[in-house]
C-alpha cells in the first residue's frame, strides 16, 4: 500500500505569490491534517479535515486555506506569502489511532 | 494552554539505554505519541499511549502517567542509526489536532 504522498516535495516562491500544496491520504484513511515545522520546532498544526469537512484549524491567519476532495485528498493553500512562511509542511492521514505523515514539501520563500 | 516540554538535546552511546521525557498541560488528553524524526525527513510513529502504564515495542518502549501529565521514551541497545529527533505529541481532543512538543534531538556516540 502507498503511503500519504505529498506534493511537490520542493517549492521555491517569492514573497506575495501564492502557493498550493496536495497530499494523497493512505487509501481508506478519511481524515487529514495538515501541519508546519519551521527549523528546530515541532510541527504546528494548521487544519484537519474529515470527510470533506473542515473538523480544526490552527492559529494561523486566514492567508492558509485548504480544502478536501471526494477522494480525500487534500490541498493547502497559502496566499501572500511571507518569508516566515518557510517550512516543512507536512500532511497527516488517520483511519484508526495512528496518525502518518507525509515526507513533506519544503517550501521556500525568498 | 497547551504546553508540551521536554529536553532540547541528549547524548547516549551505542548500546546502552536512553530516557527521553516529556511533561504535559493541554485542556483535555486523548493520546500521547512519540514519533521520531530523522534530519529533513517526516515524523515516524513509534507509540501511541491512551492508558497509563508502559507499552513495549522491540527496543522500544513508552510509559504513560495521566495523573501526573508525564510520559517517558525508553531506548534500549542504542544504535547509530537512532541518532535522530523525538517528538511528543499530545492530541487533546477527539479531532487530529496533535500537539507537539518542540523535539529532542538525540545524539549518539561510538
Amino acid at each position: 500500500d502507498a503511503g500519504v504522498t505529498q506534493s511537490p516535495t520542493h517549492l521555491i516562491k517569492t514573497r506575495g505569490q501564492q502557493v498550493t500544496l496536495r497530499c494523497s491520504p493512505i487509501s481508506g484513511h478519511k481524515s487529514v491534517s495538515w501541519y508546519q515545522q519551521v527549523l528546530g520546532q515541532g510541527p504546528q498544526f494548521i487544519f484537519q479535515y474529515y470527510e470533506k469537512e473542515e473538523r480544526g484549524r490552527g492559529n494561523f491567519p486566514d492567508r492558509f486555506s485548504a480544502r478536501q476532495f471526494p477522494n480525500y485528498s487534500s490541498e493547502l493553500n497559502v496566499n501572500a506569502l511571507l518569508l516566515g512562511d518557510s517550512a516543512l509542511y507536512l500532511c497527516a492521514s488517520r483511519g484508526g489511532t495512528e496518525a502518518f505523515f507525509g515526507q513533506g514539501t519544503r517550501l521556500t520563500v525568498v | 494552554g497547551q504546553n508540551i516540554d521536554q529536553p532540547t538535546e541528549m547524548t547516549a552511546t551505542e548500546g546502552a539505554i536512553v530516557q527521553i521525557n516529556c511533561t504535559y498541560q493541554t485542556s483535555g488528553f486523548n493520546g500521547l505519541f512519540w514519533y521520531q524524526q530523522h534530519a529533513g525527513e517526516a515524523p515516524t510513529f513509534l507509540s501511541y499511549n491512551v492508558l497509563d502504564g508502559l507499552e513495549e515495542k522491540g527496543r522500544f518502549s513508552s510509559f504513560l502517567s495521566r495523573s501526573k501529565g508525564y510520559s517517558y521514551l525508553l531506548l534500549k541497545e542504542l544504535q547509530m542509526k537512532d541518532s535522530a529527533s523525538y517528538l511528543c505529541a499530545v492530541r487533546a481532543d477527539r479531532d487530529d489536532k496533535i500537539i507537539f512538543g518542540k523535539g529532542t534531538r538525540l545524539h549518539i556516540l561510538p
